[in-house]
């Protein structure tokens, strides 16, 4: 299958600094990559959509001033987490769906989402 | 609202027996539809997806998709305890360019 490779694994913090994380696509290109959150216990939640070359789109309630995303190839997204603070400590996962030829979000991806190994995030 | 419910609890099944899980889904327009699994503190991996109505198998697992009921199943057979960990359900929506997740069933495969 395809690889996702995510880092940092994992970060410690203080209040108030920014923390980068990439996201890359090892052996396919990645038209659209995604970011998610997940508290401990509870399910995967869309934080936002990343398409190379465009603003990123940012599902309801997510900051995204404080959390700036940049997906400047086909092959890597970043999220910074700016001035972070304890309530931002959280898994952070990326996922990264493959290019295809035919029209975005089509059968012919089959819209299959790769993650990457998460980053947990420890905001002190 | 787009959402996936995985309503049952943990599921305990002794080793070498069936474990099977539900899913419901409300977006009628969803066309993709994935079973991922995920182990704890880690990330979830993709273990089944299915796109039409049937059942589709690969080795111990077989994914199960009703489009009329809107709902999707998972078998696991000759449960290992390798097989314990958390299964997400997953659906596609807006337009098949997201996908929502359901909040997972616990797996625990007693040797």
């Amino acid at each position: 299958g395809a690889v996702v490779s995510q880092h940092p694994s994992r970060v410690i913090c203080k209040s108030g600094t920014s923390v980068k994380i990439e996201c890359r696509s090892l052996d396919f290109q990645a038209t659209t990559m995604f970011w998610y959150r997940q508290f401990p216990k509870q399910s995967l939640m869309l934080m936002a959509t990343s398409n190379e070359g465009s603003k990123a789109t940012y599902e309801q309630g997510v900051e995204k001033d404080k959390f700036l995303i940049n997906h400047a190839s086909l092959t890597l997204s970043t999220l910074t987490v700016t001035s972070a603070h304890p309530e931002d400590s959280s898994f952070y996962i990326c996922s990264a769906r493959e290019k295809s030829a035919g029209s975005s979000g089509g059968l012919g991806t089959k819209n299959i989402q790769y993650f990457g190994a998460g980053t947990r995030l420890s905001v002190l | 609202q787009k959402e996936v419910e995985q309503n049952s609890g943990p599921l305990s099944v002794p080793e070498g027996a069936i474990a099977s899980l539900n899913c419901t889904y409300s977006d009628r327009g969803s066309q993709s539809f994935f079973w991922y699994r995920q182990y704890s503190g880690k990330s979830p991996e993709l273990i089944m997806s299915i796109y039409s109505n049937g059942d589709k198998e690969d080795g111990r697992f077989t994914a199960q998709l009703n489009k009329a009921s809107q709902y999707v199943s998972l078998l696991i057979r000759d449960s290992q305890p390798s097989d314990s960990a958390t299964y997400l359900c997953a659906a596609t929506y807006y337009g098949n360019n997201r996908l929502a997740f359901g909040k997972g069933n616990q797996v625990v495969v007693i040797p």
